[in-house]
């Protein structure tokens, strides 16, 4: 069965810090992987998508890809209270569709 | 539309009820998945669709859950004979389809008593 790990959290970061948020996965066929934030009550919303080994940078966010470990991260940094949030990681396993993997999401507490 | 329009938004049902819940994708988007999250839990998938054809329905936990999409748009989940463990927030995602950057409406929140 293919899974998707995440810690619970809470993650407890002050303002400013760097929030490093991990996730392993068990398919080693998987294609693409995504971060979602999803604020309390609302719906999951993409912040970050990566489908290469190595890391990409989009403002404070960088996803960081390392196959051979199935493990992907992501790192917020200068964290705002605005961060605080469940940080879901997605895979893919079947090609071009959205039919996702989710972990359970990482639970982020920005404290100012 | 602007985004991925869900009615209703909450939705109380009494154990046995059928209930239908409507998903109004962003125009142009020819992909539409239903996903069902359970309080503190990820997304599961449970049904997807590229226009009116739906390609895979592996997610649906029983026969008693029933997605269609006639026309290529608009898009309805049943549920029918509703149980207390089908209580969770059922969220809608479209995407263009020629990628599998999701775009997700806000949700219906069933609670099934």
């Amino acid at each position: 069965q293919k899974e998707v790990e995440q810690n619970s959290g809470p993650l407890s970061v002050p303002e400013g810090a760097i929030a490093s948020l991990n996730c392993t996965y068990s398919d080693r066929g998987s294609q693409s992987f995504f971060w979602y934030r999803q604020y309390s009550g609302k719906s999951p919303e993409l912040i970050m998508f990566i489908y290469s080994n190595g890391d990409k940078e989009d403002g404070r966010f960088t996803a960081q890809l390392n196959k051979a470990s199935q493990y992907v991260s992501l790192l917020i940094r200068d964290s705002q209270p605005s961060d605080s949030a469940t940080y879901l990681c997605a895979v893919n396993y079947s090609g071009n569709t959205g039919k996702l993997i989710f972990g359970q999401g990482t639970t982020l507490q920005v404290k100012p | 539309g602007a985004g991925v329009s869900q009615s209703p938004r909450y939705k109380v049902a009494k154990r046995g009820q059928d209930v239908a819940l409507r998903c109004d994708p962003i125009s142009g988007h020819v992909s539409l998945f239903w996903y069902q999250q359970a309080l503190g839990q990820g997304p599961e998938f449970l049904t997807y669709f590229q226009n009116e054809a739906q390609l895979d329905k592996s997610g649906l936990p029983s026969d008693r859950f029933f997605a269609e999409r006639p026309e290529g748009s608009v898009s309805t989940l049943k549920i029918q004979r509703t149980q207390q463990e089908d209580s969770a927030v059922y969220l809608c995602a479209s995407s263009s389809g020629r990628n599998e950057k999701l775009f997700f409406g806000s949700g219906t929140q069933l609670s099934v008593l």
